[in-house]
C-alpha cells in the first residue's frame, strides 16, 4: 500500500481539464511543500512534470499545473490532449522511516 | 545530454544476493545526489534510496523495506552508483533505476527526481 493516496483512474475528453488528486498526511504533504509529479507513458520511464507544489521544470507545457492544500496536492491538466494518456504519479518529503513516500499512480485515460 | 545506464539485473533465488551498477554521464556525477528507485511489475513507483556527496553528513538513506538489506555506495572517480542487494524477497522484483536529483540553478529539491535511467530488471524467484 503507498503512502500517498491517489485515485485509480480519471478521464477526460480532448480539451477538457482534469484533477488528480494526492492525499498525505501530516508526515509527508501536510508538513513539506515538497511534492513532484511525474508522467509515464507505457514502456517508458517516468518524467517530472512538477516541482515543488506548483513549479514546471524548464519544457514542460504549462498546461500542467500544480498545487496544494493541506495534505492534499493536485495536479491540474488543461486542454488535454491525446498523446497526454499516461499513468500520473505524485511523490513527497516525508519524516516517516522512508524519507520520500510515491502515490500509487492515477491512469488518465483521454477518450 | 544526461546518461544513467544500468546493468546487473538478473534472476536470483531468495535469500539471494545482486548487485546493481549504473554508470552516469554528461553530467558533474561527483556534485550530483544519486537515487535509486524502483517498480514492480505492473506497479507504482517506489523510492529505494539516495546517496549524497561524500563531503556531506549522513550520506545515504534507505527506504524501510529495503533498510539493512541494501548498500548503495558510489565511485566517483568511475562515475559509477552500485546498489547491492542482499537477502532478496519476491518482493524486491522490479525494475530498478538509478536517477539523480533534481536541481535549478543552485536549489535542489530531496522529492523531485529528473533524469532517469532505463532500468534494469531484477527477477527474485525460486
Amino acid at each position: 500500500q503507498s503512502a500517498l493516496t491517489q485515485p485509480a483512474s480519471v478521464s477526460g475528453s480532448p480539451g477538457q481539464s482534469i484533477t488528480i488528486s494526492c492525499t498525505g498526511t501530516s508526515s509527508d504533504l501536510g508538513r513539506y511543500n515538497y511534492v513532484s509529479w511525474y508522467q509515464q507513458h507505457p514502456g517508458k520511464v517516468p518524467k517530472l512534470i512538477i516541482y515543488a507544489v506548483s513549479n514546471r521544470p524548464s519544457g514542460v507545457s504549462n498546461r500542467f499545473s500544480g498545487s496544494k492544500s493541506g495534505s492534499t496536492a493536485s495536479l491540474t491538466i488543461s486542454g488535454l490532449q491525446p498523446e497526454d494518456e499516461a499513468d500520473y504519479y505524485c511523490n513527497s518529503y516525508s519524516s516517516s522511516n522512508t524519507l520520500v513516500v510515491f502515490g500509487g499512480g492515477t491512469k488518465l485515460t483521454v477518450l | 545530454d544526461v546518461q544513467l545506464v544500468e546493468s546487473g539485473g538478473g534472476l536470483v533465488k531468495p535469500g539471494g544476493s545482486l548487485r546493481l551498477s549504473c554508470v552516469g554521464s554528461g553530467f558533474s556525477f561527483s556534485d550530483t545526489w544519486m537515487i535509486w528507485a524502483r517498480q514492480a511489475p505492473g506497479k507504482g513507483l517506489e523510492w529505494v534510496g539516495r546517496i549524497k556527496r561524500p563531503t556531506e553528513g549522513r550520506p545515504i538513506d534507505y527506504a524501510a523495506p529495503v533498510k539493512g538489506r541494501f548498500t548503495i555506495s558510489r565511485d566517483d572517480s568511475k562515475n559509477t552508483l552500485y546498489l547491492q542487494m542482499n537477502s532478496l524477497r519476491s518482493e524486491d522484483t522490479a525494475v530498478y533505476y538509478c536517477s539523480t536529483r533534481f536541481c535549478s540553478g543552485e536549489t535542489c529539491w530531496d522529492e523531485a527526481i529528473d533524469n532517469w535511467g532505463q532500468g534494469t530488471m531484477v527477477t527474485v524467484s525460486s
